[in-house]
């Protein structure tokens, strides 16, 4: 099984809602991320945990808050967004190596997220 | 700073051969994936390398040069579903080893 699943597939909030985007995956990977895509741009790096610890924050606004409840779950906390962070929110995961093919990281299918 | 340039768009045509360029500069390398994006899904995996040289897997090929910084991914036999955006990602070498850079990603058109 190698999927990666995101819930919800859309979601449209206000600037003073709090909402959270949720990712599992269950292929035993202790690597999992967040990346924000906006359109007909590449994925841009949000977040990173190594088993179950934040490694990598590539400088992301507070508004936007990971959580990482076990190995197989990851979280994305939202409040007071700004219409410009709509996007495609993709989660991945990948083994947790010291390098080679097996960490190639497995994309969920996204949460698209609009921002009123 | 990180650097990765792919062309913007190719159009090929189906049945065809097509190679998808990917320079990189980046501050340190543990591996090069290509992955294909259609319009609004994940991207999936293609191909990996870490070694200079040729991977082959079915149509799909990819090439790595690490002292020019250079990679291709060559597509055989095109066929419409290869329509895609093709994407370069940099795995960087840092102390967790986890961190990725993607290209902007070519927009690949199969014209009949």
């Amino acid at each position: 099984d190698t999927e990666v699943t995101q819930t919800p597939k859309h979601l449209v909030m206000g600037m003073t809602n709090k909402k959270s985007l949720k990712c599992e995956q269950h292929m035993g990977h202790r690597a999992m991320y967040w990346y924000k895509q906006k359109a007909k741009k590449p994925p841009e790096l949000m977040f990173v945990y190594s088993y179950e610890k934040l490694s990598i924050n590539e400088s992301v606004p507070s508004r936007f808050s990971p959580e990482c409840p076990n190995s197989s779950l990851l979280n994305l906390h939202l409040h007071a967004l700004q219409p410009e962070d709509s996007a495609l929110y993709l989660c991945a995961s990948s083994q947790f190596g010291s390098g080679g093919s097996t960490d190639t990281q497995y994309f969920g299918p996204g949460t698209r997220l609009t921002v009123l | 700073g990180q650097n990765i340039d792919q062309p913007t768009e190719m159009t090929a045509t189906e049945g065809a051969i097509v190679q998808i360029n990917c320079t990189y500069q980046t501050s340190g390398f543990n591996g090069l994936f290509w992955y294909q994006q259609h319009a609004g899904e994940a991207p999936t995996f293609l191909s990996y390398n870490v070694l200079d040289g040729l991977e082959e897997k079915g149509r799909f090929s990819s090439f790595l040069s690490r002292s020019k910084g250079y990679s291709y991914l060559l597509l055989k036999e095109l066929q419409m579903k290869d329509s895609a955006s093709y994407l370069c990602a940099v795995r960087l070498r840092d102390n967790y080893g986890q961190n990725f850079v993607f290209g902007p990603g070519t927009r690949l058109s199969v014209l009949p």
